[in-house]
């Protein structure tokens, strides 16, 4: 079955760049819509944005002037930019699939990565 | 922004009871609402869709209503893997935006 695993660094400076990666297995990463989804600490869910197969986004106005969502199809994997970080994108952050078959609700997650954003 | 607001925002519910939770949208968001549970340190896992359609592998027991602006989640019998927090989000327009949780404890 399809699983998403994200990577990248759980310790970011303010002012620097976040990226993270969220590699797909056991299916193709074509033909579906990808989303990343944080999470503050305490806090409820914030969607960031998405890419979709042929690589068309869209982005939370709230973060738009600062993310970047971007595709890898020859890896499987998909990837988030998130610049000008402070404290408070401190969160753990989750890649997340549209399901077509389940309404283009987020139907498969991966388990999520914490990324701190401190000095 | 479409605002997604959940009731209540906690709830104490015994083994058996019925329990439901209700998510209003500050507009209409025609079918396209969801549901997920999350328990703690888990990613969230889809629960319904569409308003009332369950996913694949969700015990029967959970069960979606609702239309226009207002909808609810329903456990009919409550089981000691229900304590989570839920989730509502509206897939109607951008950006999706998710309600701010109800956390479900067991009595």
């Amino acid at each position: 079955q399809v699983q998403l695993q994200e990577s990248g660094p759980g310790l970011v400076k303010p002012s620097e760049t976040l990226s993270l990666t969220c590699t797909v297995s056991g299916g193709s990463i074509g033909s579906y819509y990808w989303s990343w989804i944080r999470q503050a600490p305490g806090k409820g869910l914030e969607w960031i944005g998405y890419i979709s197969y042929s690589g068309s986004t869209s982005y939370n106005p709230a973060l738009k002037s600062r993310v970047t969502i971007s595709l890898d199809t020859s890896k499987n994997q998909f990837s988030l930019s998130l610049r000008s970080v402070t404290a408070a994108d401190t969160a753990m952050y989750y890649c997340a699939r549209e399901g077509y078959n389940s309404g283009n609700a987020f139907d498969i997650w991966g388990q999520g990565t914490m990324v701190a954003v401190s000095s | 922004d479409i605002q997604m607001t959940q009731s209540p925002s906690s709830v104490s519910a015994s083994i058996g009871d019925r329990v439901t939770i209700t998510c209003r949208a500050s507009q209409g968001v025609s079918s396209w609402l969801v549901w997920y549970q999350q328990k703690a340190g888990k990613a969230p896992n889809l629960l319904i869709y569409d308003v009332s359609s369950l996913q694949s592998g969700v015990p029967s027991r959970f069960s979606g209503s609702g239309s226009g602006t207002d909808f609810t989640l329903t456990i009919s019998s409550l089981q000691p893997e229900d304590s989570a927090t839920y989730y509502c989000q509206q897939l109607n327009s951008f950006p999706y935006t998710f309600g701010q949780g109800t956390k479900l404890e067991i009595k």
